[in-house]
């Protein structure tokens, strides 16, 4: 059964304070790993899309980075603004259908 | 405003009453997507469509529907609302050509009492 796992699913991180979140996958013909950030009462927005293993992307204080089971979002100094929930997505089979992890919900303390 | 539109965005009914949610995008896209968003599941697939003429059920289809009345809308039905279709609800929309990056609306909160 293809599955999306992230983790962990809350962060707290002082400002200045660096850290990684993880999305571990299992599918069957992967075509992309995307990164989307949500913030409270709004739609996911999109940040990231990784093909092979391999791969970085980078974005002001986040960086993406891809391997055949798992991908890491890691954030460098963060600030209050990046206050979100991060949610990792696959697209793969036949169909090209997308697989949503349950994300990860960070704070940044000033 | 908005390249993808929702609505409405708050929505309260009561179980059994038929309920329409509607996306309307000016982006251009071909391809649309519905999904609900629980707490600890994510997002989940309800319908999708590449094109006007192409409708296909996602990963948990049963109790909805979907109507695509032309490329910039795209409609998501539920017949008889149960309360576990309590959820909020999104709409998406990305483009053949590239990478299949997604745009979402900002979403329908529904509540079925």
């Amino acid at each position: 059964e293809d599955q999306v796992t992230q983790s962990p699913e809350a962060l707290r991180l002082q400002e200045g304070e660096s850290s990684s979140l993880n999305c571990s996958y299992t599918v069957s013909g992967l075509r992309g790993l995307f990164w989307y950030r949500q913030d409270p009462g709004k739609g996911p927005e999109f940040l990231f899309t990784l093909y092979s293993a391999g791969e970085e992307k980078e974005k002001e204080r986040l960086k993406a980075t891809l391997t055949k089971k798992e991908s890491f979002l890691h954030i460098t100094a963060p600030k209050p603004e990046d206050s979100a929930t991060y949610l990792c997505a696959v697209q793969a089979g036949t169909g090209n259908q997308f697989y949503f992890g349950t994300g990860t919900s960070l704070t940044v303390i000033p | 405003d908005a390249d993808v539109t929702q609505t409405p965005r708050n929505r309260i009914t009561k179980t059994g009453k038929r309920i329409m949610l509607e996306c309307s995008q000016t982006k251009g896209h071909d391809r649309m997507y519905w999904y609900r968003q629980d707490p600890g599941l994510g997002l989940r697939l309800i319908y999708y469509s590449f094109d006007v003429k192409d409708i296909n059920k996602g990963e948990i289809s049963d109790g909805y529907s979907v109507s695509r009345q032309a490329q910039a809308k795209f409609s998501l039905s539920l017949e008889s609302a149960i309360p576990n279709q309590t959820a909020l609800y999104f709409c998406a929309t990305s483009d053949t050509a590239g990478p299949d990056i997604q745009y979402f609306g900002a979403g329908t909160r529904l509540s079925v009492l």
